[in-house]
């Protein structure tokens, strides 16, 4: 099956601007999440989608950071304006089902760089 | 609050050279532990996830096991490949249906030949 598909893998950015990450999860995974992973540190929840509706985002920056998943698939994360410290790795995770015996199944990443 | 503590932050081994590695945890209530391994640039890959204390899973080299305050991943006879950073993280029983996990820094291990 495939895997979590993340794009772009690499975005660099001057403070201020605004980005975007896209990510289409495994077929059929009806839980999708969001985690930022800053460098040497483990990956941190920012918002759980159940299908199309928010489950958790208590930990999400809302003054800067939004995110969507229409129709229940694709998903997209957006930060605007960004600071120094949104440089990070954000993974994107999906699962057929919550606390599931196999764990969740997580992307590559996009590598944010702001400067 | 979850929260989860891993030690080492770093262990360099030898091959061959079998070692252990600690995740201690609190959170309100267990719905699950988590290991996984990350290799550079890459997402975490799922290596097992346990739910009550004594209890073991298996899978290669790597055995892990639970008890009621920390978790144990027990690398046995470890080969070059093993080499990664290995994450262990707690999923508590969160109200409406909030499951996200809390992730520890992880043990960056490094396996020598």
């Amino acid at each position: 099956e495939a895997g979590v598909a993340q794009s772009p893998r690499y975005k660099i950015i001057e403070k201020r601007q605004s980005v975007a990450f896209w990510c289409n999860p495994i077929s059929g995974h009806a839980t999708l999440y969001w985690y930022q992973q800053i460098l040497g540190q483990g990956p941190k929840l920012l918002i759980q989608f159940q299908n199309n509706g928010v489950v958790d985002d208590s930990q999400l920056p809302k003054d800067r950071f939004s995110a969507e998943r229409l129709k229940g698939v694709d998903s997209t994360l957006k930060i605007q304006p960004a600071k120094l410290e949104d440089s990070a790795v954000y993974l994107c995770a999906s699962s057929l089902a919550s606390g599931t015996e196999n764990g969740y199944t997580f992307g590559s990443g996009t590598r944010l760089t702001v400067v | 609050e979850d929260q989860v503590t891993q030690s080492p932050e770093a262990l360099r081994l030898q091959e061959g050279e079998s070692s252990s590695l600690n995740c201690s945890y609190t959170v309100s209530g267990l719905r699950g532990l988590f290991w996984y391994r990350q290799d550079p640039g890459k997402g975490p890959e799922f290596l097992f996830t346990l739910y009550s204390a004594g209890e073991e899973k298996e899978k290669e080299r790597l055995k892990a096991t639970l008890t009621k305050k920390e978790s144990f991943l027990h690398i046995t006879a470890p080969k070059p490949e093993d080499s990664a950073t290995y994450l262990c993280a707690v999923q508590g029983w969160g109200g409406g249906g909030a499951d996200g996990l809390t992730f520890g820094k992880g043990t960056h291990l490094i396996i020598q030949p």
